[in-house]
This record gives structure tokens, sequence and C-alpha cells, in this order.
């Protein structure tokens, strides 16, 4: 099974500001990188795919980067309605799996 | 527009069992992998199974290997979890999804409990 480690576990950031997020697989995972957001009581809505493809609707200040091990969602300028949960996943190899989550909290 | 229903949630004793369903419209059901993924109260995601387009391939995540069976009817465009000898563990909200996660059902709520 492919570990995906997200860091930090906690993130604070001023509106405005920009925020970097990591995630790191225990093995590559090619681009294979999916990026969620989940706010408190609604499903994971997704972000961005294949590393760095924004989904449909999401907003340019979204942008994904990275290859093989080393991922990062960079928000270029923070937005109060961005303050949520952030997932990683990978879709490279069965079982599909997600990061642990970094939450983005406003400083 | 896409849309995924999840229902037959509910409370169940360890040992149960339990069948949730998925109500896809949107988009054409037939050509798409389907999955569930489930997130206990208060933690991260967890994937739990997916079925290919014609249901010639399932893969279960190994903590549910052997209780839940996946499944689909492409005419209904419904996709099933057949959740057997539930535990504790398996409390949790699960999510119908398409494919790897393009698109999420809002969720259904299984709670295992004496």
């Amino acid at each position: 099974e492919i570990v995906m480690t997200q860091s930090p576990a906690t993130l604070s950031v001023s509106p405005g500001e920009r925020a970097t997020l990591s995630c790191r697989a225990s093995q590559s995972v090619s681009s294979n990188l999916a990026w969620y957001q989940q706010k408190p009581g609604q499903a994971p809505r997704l972000l961005v795919y294949s590393t760095s493809t924004r989904a449909t609707g999401i907003p340019a200040r979204f942008s994904g980067s990275g290859s093989g091990t080393e991922f990062t969602l960079t928000i270029s300028s923070l937005q109060s309605e961005d303050f949520a949960i952030y997932y990683c996943q990978q879709y490279y190899a069965w079982p599909y799996t997600f990061g642990q989550g970094t939450k983005l909290e406003i400083k | 527009e896409v849309q995924l229903v999840e229902s037959g949630g509910g409370l169940v004793q360890p040992g149960g069992s339990l069948r949730l369903s998925c109500a896809a419209s949107g988009f054409t059901f037939s050509s798409h992998w389907m999955s569930w993924v489930r997130q206990a109260p208060g933690k991260g995601l967890e994937w739990v199974a997916n079925i290919k387009q014609d249901g010639s391939e399932k893969y279960y995540v190994d903590s549910v290997e052997g209780r839940f069976t996946i499944s689909r009817d492409n005419a209904r465009n419904s996709l099933y979890l057949q959740m057997n000898s539930l535990r504790a563990a398996d409390t949790a909200v699960y999510y119908c999804a398409r494919e790897w996660g393009t698109y999420w059902g809002q969720g259904t709520l299984v709670t295992v409990s004496s």
C-alpha cells in the first residue's frame, strides 16, 4: 500500500496570503495525484487532478505541482471560503490512499 | 449535472448487515468505474471498494475484504455496497464516488453499535 503523508497537519495563514501544502508518497505515483477540499458536514470536493489540472469551476488561485513522490498544493491568495481541510490522494495503485489531511485555519 | 445520492445508512448492531445504495444521474453510468469511500467520525478518508464499468473487476481495502461486496446495476444507474459482519470500526459516513473521486455524493451515515 502506498502511504501518503501530508504536512503540516495544521497551517495558520492570514486571508490574502499564500498557503503551501505538501504531500509525499511512499513510492512513485507518477502524476496520478489529486487534491480535495472538505468543509465540515460536506463531502470532499475535487480541486486538482493529474497533479496540476484544476477541476471544473475551481478558481485559478489553486494550483498543483510536483511529480513522482513529492507534491504541492498552492493557494495564492487565501479567501475566507478557503479555510477547510485539504486531502491529497493517489490513484496510481489500488488501494487508492489519502493523506491524513492538512487543516488550513485563519491566523 | 452529475448527481450521486446515497441511501441505506442507519444504526445496526455489531455482526449485523446493511446494504447501501447510490443512485446516479447526469452522466453515462455504465461508462465509469465507481467507488465507495468512507470517513469515520472526526477522521480522514478511506477508500473501501471500487468496481469496473461492467462489474468484471472489483477491488476492496483489506479491512473489508470478505465482509463487503460492491455491485452495480447499469440498467438502474445504481451502485450498491452490501456490508456483512459489521464492526464498530465500520462506523462512518459512506460516500459514493465516480471513478477515483471526480464526483461525490453527500454520504450516508452507518453506525455500528449495540
